[in-house]
């Protein structure tokens, strides 16, 4: 069964600062991969898809199939970052789409 | 605010009963689903529905059932079967398969 991996449920760091969050898939086929984000009081939106190979709000996601690994970067966080990020892989055949157990991130001023 | 439109937000029940989530959208979208929200666990796909009168179990489907007799809608029961109930409900749909998903703002339901 495919499965994703996000192995910090939180992380903290200084406005300015670089992040790095991190996520892993299992999966043998063709991926398709997503990150959402969840802002305090918002709905859960999507960020950005690795198929499209943009930047949202300064982030980008490189798809790693040797290791595997779908991990969102930014180079310099500000405080409105802080929000609940999810992973999450959809598989080829279907809709089904499968999230990591999420990471809270906290950007300090 | 078109797109999906998930009630009540709080709902609360008695161990033992039945209760229903309703979750309904204005997007035209084929594809509907129920995830479960839980600290530390992330979102678990409890039913999903690619099209009317088609729906196929997710990973925690147990305690649960749906039904798609219509487009826009896809209500969720939680039964007493359901051993741990309580929990922040989310409701999503999409165009069809590897397209991103809208989400509802969520039901959250207490059992006591």
């Amino acid at each position: 069964a495919q499965r994703v991996t996000q192995p910090e449920k939180l992380l903290s760091v200084f406005k300015g600062a670089p992040v790095e969050l991190k996520c892993n898939y299992s999966y043998s086929g063709s991926p398709e991969l997503f990150w959402y984000v969840q802002y305090s009081r918002q709905r859960l939106q999507l960020l950005l898809r690795h198929i499209s190979r943009e930047s949202i709000k300064g982030f980008t996601a490189d798809l790693n199939k040797g290791e595997t690994s779908f991990h969102l970067k930014k180079p310099f966080a500000q405080e409105e970052d802080s929000a609940m990020y999810y992973c999450a892989h959809q598989e080829t055949s279907g809709s089904r789409l499968t999230f990591g157990e999420g990471t809270q991130l906290t950007v300090n001023p | 605010d078109g797109g999906i439109t998930q009630s009540p937000k709080y709902l609360f029940r008695k161990e033992g009963q039945n209760v229903t989530l309703s979750c309904e959208q204005n997007l035209n979208h084929d594809a509907m689903y129920w995830y479960r929200q839980d600290p530390g666990q992330g979102l678990r796909l409890i039913y999903y529905s690619q099209i009317v009168n088609d729906f196929q179990k997710g990973d925690i489907a147990e305690g649960y059932s749906v039904s798609r007799e219509k487009k826009e809608s896809f209500p969720l029961t939680v039964t007493s079967a359901q051993k741990n109930p309580t929990a922040f409900y989310l409701c999503a749909s999409s165009r069809g398969a590897r397209v991103p998903l809208h989400f509802g703002n969520g039901t959250r339901l207490t059992v006591t």
